[in-house]
């Protein structure tokens, strides 16, 4: 089983429509991200957020607004999707990076998949 | 910036054979380095990792890699191939925090 839990594993939505993407970890991980995976690509990265404060935004377009209430819950809240948005967000926790840097293993969830009608 | 290119898009072995799955980075300085494997329909699950710490790196599943400095590489090895291996996996670098990139990934089909 998954320690991070994301939902819901299928959304379907119109252009239209707004939904948001929930992702939960109890590891006591201060690190959080959103990853966006497209068929057949690997996992490219759109947020990080470190001690509950947004740390890296990779460019990603506003109809994607990232959000960390606590230190336990991320979401993504979607808006005016286009189709090509249509892809598996996969959510990820770890130890926060100490001052000197290093890494942290991430954990990853199962993922949304998530279609754009 | 930092990357990793993953040779072959496809891997076929036979049931029992030896696994190699190859990854080269790009970096100045030696890097964190990793493989991630993804089963069908799940979240990625980390094989092993490079930290410096020791060369040969072992992981889950009978998984192990060598980190070489003179090849920039960081190959993935598993003696003998189960059939439950056959799915896709990523090899992953990063240098600085927490910004992890990927390969273009590598699936591995096992043949019986």
């Amino acid at each position: 089983d998954t320690e991070v839990t994301q939902t819901p594993k299928h959304l379907v939505m119109g252009m239209t429509n707004k939904k948001s993407l929930k992702c939960e970890q109890h590891m006591g991980h201060r690190a959080m991200y959103w990853y966006k995976q497209k068929a057949k690509k690997p996992p490219e990265l759109m947020f990080v957020y470190s001690y509950e404060k947004l740390s890296i935004n990779e460019s990603v377009p506003s109809r994607f607004s990232p959000e960390c209430p606590n230190s336990s819950l991320l979401n993504l809240h979607l808006h005016a999707l286009q189709p090509e948005d249509s892809a598996l967000y996969l959510c990820a926790s770890s130890r926060a990076s100490g001052l000197l840097g290093g890494y942290q293993p991430q954990h990853f969830g199962d993922g949304t998949r998530l279609s754009i009608l | 910036a930092q990357s990793v290119t993953q040779l072959g898009s496809h891997v076929s072995v036979s049931e029992g054979a030896l696994v190699l799955l190859r990854c080269n980075y790009s970096s100045s300085v030696p890097p964190y380095l990793f493989w991630y494997v993804q089963y069908p329909n799940q979240g990625l699950q980390l094989l092993l990792k490079y930290t410096s710490a020791a060369t040969l790196v072992k992981g889950i599943n009978g998984f192990e890699a060598e980190f070489k400095k003179s090849e920039t590489s960081f190959h993935l090895t598993k003696p003998s191939a189960h059939m439950s291996d056959a799915t896709e996996y990523f090899c992953a670098v990063t240098r600085y925090g927490n910004k992890l990139v990927f390969g273009a990934g590598t699936i591995l089909r096992v043949k019986s």
